[in-house]
């Protein structure tokens, strides 16, 4: 099984700022890396996927970058909304397997 | 409008059985691979089935592997989960996901119902 390894597992910033999350995983996943967001009460977000793909509708203030084992989302201006959770996904390897999860919280 | 509506959660006692229901509705629902992904209280996602277009094809993570069985009735645009020998770490909202379009094989999730939540406890 692919283990994906989300860091931090909390960051406190403030409207404005850049928001940079981490996943890596234990094995290569190629490019095949998604990420999610996840507000309490919601399902989750499709924003990302293989790795640099905005999903439908997701500002361009959202990008992900990375490849192999080591991959990156970066919010460049944090809006109100989005302070959430954010997962990792990816899909290269049975189990389908998520990263523990980021939460980004107003500082 | 582009949406996924589950179904048949609820209170079960430990080792025995619910089915869940997701009835998708503004796209060619036979088109697409769909998945059921769950999330325990206050914890991360975890996958826990998917299901090809035509319904040949499933895969399940081990720890519901022989337990859960997806299944889909494509003339219904209905996706199931049958879950059995439920015990308190199924204890979870349940989402039923579907897949970007692709060729074939599993991809990222794009669109996602509201959930229903299963909880397993005597």
């Amino acid at each position: 099984e692919i283990v994906l390894t989300q860091s931090p597992a909390t960051l406190s910033l403030s409207p404005g700022e850049r928001a940079t999350l981490s996943c890596r995983a234990s094995q290569s996943v190629s490019k095949y890396l998604a990420w999610y967001q996840q507000k309490p009460g919601q399902a989750p977000r499709l924003l990302i996927y293989d790795t640099s793909n905005r999903a439908t509708g997701i500002p361009a203030r959202f990008s992900g970058s990375g490849s192999g084992t080591d991959f990156t989302l970066t919010i460049s201006s944090l809006e109100p909304e989005d302070f959430a959770v954010y997962y990792c996904q990816q899909r290269s390897k049975w189990p389908l397997t998520f990263g523990g999860g980021t939460k980004v919280e107003i500082k | 409008e582009v949406q996924l509506v589950e179904s048949g959660g609820g209170l079960v006692q430990p080792g025995g059985s619910l089915r869940l229901s997701c009835v998708a509705s503004g796209f060619t629902f036979s088109s697409y691979e769909m998945n059921w992904v769950r999330q325990a209280p206050g914890k991360g996602l975890e996958w826990v089935s998917y299901i090809s277009s035509s319904g040949d094809t499933m895969s399940y993570p081990d720890s519901v592997k022989g337990r859960f069985t997806i299944s889909r009735d494509n003339a219904r645009n209905s996706l199931y989960l049958q879950m059995d020998s439920l015990t308190a770490e199924d204890t979870a909202v349940y989402f039923c996901a579907r897949d970007l379009p692709s060729v074939s094989g599993p991809d990222a999730f794009d669109i996602w119902g509201q959930g229903t939540l299963v909880t397993v406890s005597s």
